[in-house]
């Protein structure tokens, strides 16, 4: 199966920077997808994106799929933006999805 | 609409003992994954069904784990005879027909092995 690797593994901001969360597969995915897990462990879906730029707020993601990588861009972050961010990606014939090991991000007020 | 629900929402159980854990996908949704994560971990994929048949179960760590879907809504996370390394989050995720689009999580169910 595919491997995941996200970057950085930590990471601490001070209210209303920016950062840039990375996602590095091992092969060609067909199904790529963020996600933000709150401090409840509910995983919110952020992106489908297989490929291409997409954005939504104060959030954007961009996918080279030739290249095998997914950036995650978070634009004047908040506190309400702490937790965990996992990318997931599903390759081949199959249908599931391999997550990364997240990248816990933590913002200061 | 309703999301994807889980029940319970947390469980503990004594090590030997059955439990159940139960999952509710969007309604109309014909895939239907669960995953396992540990703590500190990203999610690991356990098994898929796509209406009432189990497509993929090649991820269930044992003959202890067990699932089922049999009217391809509601499905059913069984594991046998608990060990305390069965302690985990176990969430369910829905999506609309294959499964290579968008899967829609649950809140988990977190067991705990005494």
């Amino acid at each position: 199966g595919i491997q995941v690797e996200q970057s950085p593994p930590d990471l601490i901001l001070q209210e209303g920077a920016n950062s840039t969360l990375r996602c590095n597969f091992s092969d060609s995915v067909n199904n790529l997808q963020w996600f933000h897990q709150n401090p409840w462990g509910q995983l919110i879906n952020l992106f489908y994106i297989p490929s291409g730029t997409k954005q939504n707020g104060r959030l954007s993601a961009t996918t080279v799929a030739t290249e095998r990588y997914s950036l995650l861009y978070i634009s004047s972050s908040q506190t309400t933006d702490s937790g965990v961010y996992f990318c997931a990606g599903e390759g081949g014939s199959n249908y599931k999805l391999t997550f990364g090991k997240g990248t816990l991000l933590t913002v200061n007020p | 609409g309703a999301g994807v629900s889980q029940s319970p929402r947390y469980k503990v159980a004594k090590r030997g003992q059955d439990v159940a854990l139960r999952c509710d996908p969007i309604s109309g949704h014909v895939s239907l994954f669960w995953y396992q994560q540990a703590l500190g971990q990203g999610p690991e994929f356990l098994t898929y069904f796509q209406n009432e048949a189990q497509l993929d179960k090649s991820g269930l760590p044992s003959d202890r784990f067990f699932a089922e879907r049999p009217e391809g809504s509601v499905s059913t996370l069984k594991i046998q005879r608990t060990q305390q390394e069965d302690s985990a989050v176990y969430l369910c995720a829905s999506s609309f027909s294959h499964g290579r689009e968008t899967q829609y999580f649950g809140p988990g169910t977190r067991l705990l092995v005494l």
